[in-house]
């Protein structure tokens, strides 16, 4: 089965600077690639997907890009502000039938005012 | 994109007895998940429930532990059974919503779960 790595586990940034988060995969069929941020005592929430006929999705100051020939995919946050901090799951699914995803581990960023 | 409550929010269980989460769509779909996120950990699919199908269960997980009903297309419960400290958890329902091409899964708030 699909199997997903996320870096780093904790980033710790100034409020203003970039933050990037990174993740690989393994299953080459995987064509869909969702990024959650999780705050603190509260669900889970879809802030931005990118599919894998898709190299770059931007959103404001959210950014995805996806490598499909080396199987990773990263977020990047620009101009961080401290409601960014919280924890970032990326996910990795085939999308074949239903769609149901392979989580990392999250990472926990920190945004220092 | 679809709203999803759960019942209750959070309870605190002696060790032995069983919990009945409740998860609650405002609109019908087809699939339903359930996910347990352990504290600070990330989020382990339970099983999905098909409305009038049995669950299908992940590695490691057991009907008989976690019972799991889907009456209709926009109802699931999760039963924790015969639960020890170990069960201690969040508890997520999840849905698939699809919108065109694009599937996505939306969390419910989670249920809270202390076993003492």
């Amino acid at each position: 089965g699909e199997n997903v790595e996320q870096h780093p586990s904790t980033l710790s940034v100034q409020e203003g600077d970039s933050a990037v988060i990174k993740c690989t995969y393994s299953d080459s069929a995987s064509n869909y690639f969702p990024w959650y941020k999780q705050e603190l005592g509260k669900r889970p929430q879809l802030i931005i997907d990118i599919r894998s006929n898709v190299g770059e999705k931007k959103d404001q100051r959210i950014a995805v890009t996806l490598n499909k020939t080396a199987k990773h995919f990263s977020l990047h946050i620009t101009e961080t502000q401290p409601e960014d901090s919280a924890v970032y799951f990326c996910a990795a699914s085939s999308g074949e039938g239903s769609y149901i995803p392979t989580f990392g581990r999250g990472t926990s960023l920190i945004v220092h005012p | 994109s679809a709203v999803i409550s759960q019942k209750p929010s959070r309870d605190i269980c002696q060790r032995g007895t069983s919990l009945t989460i409740q998860c609650q769509v405002d609109s019908q779909v087809t699939m339903m998940f359930w996910y347990r996120q352990q504290p600070g950990q990330s989020l382990t699919l339970i099983a999905t429930a098909n409305q009038g199908s049995e669950a299908t269960y992940e590695s490691g997980f057991v009907i008989d532990k976690f019972p799991i009903s889907r009456p209709n297309l926009t109802f699931s419960t999760l039963t924790v059974s015969n639960m020890s400290p170990e069960d201690s958890s969040i508890y997520l329902c999840s849905v698939e919503d699809r919108q065109g091409a694009r599937e996505t899964q939306y969390f419910g708030p989670g249920t809270r779960l202390l076993v003492l």
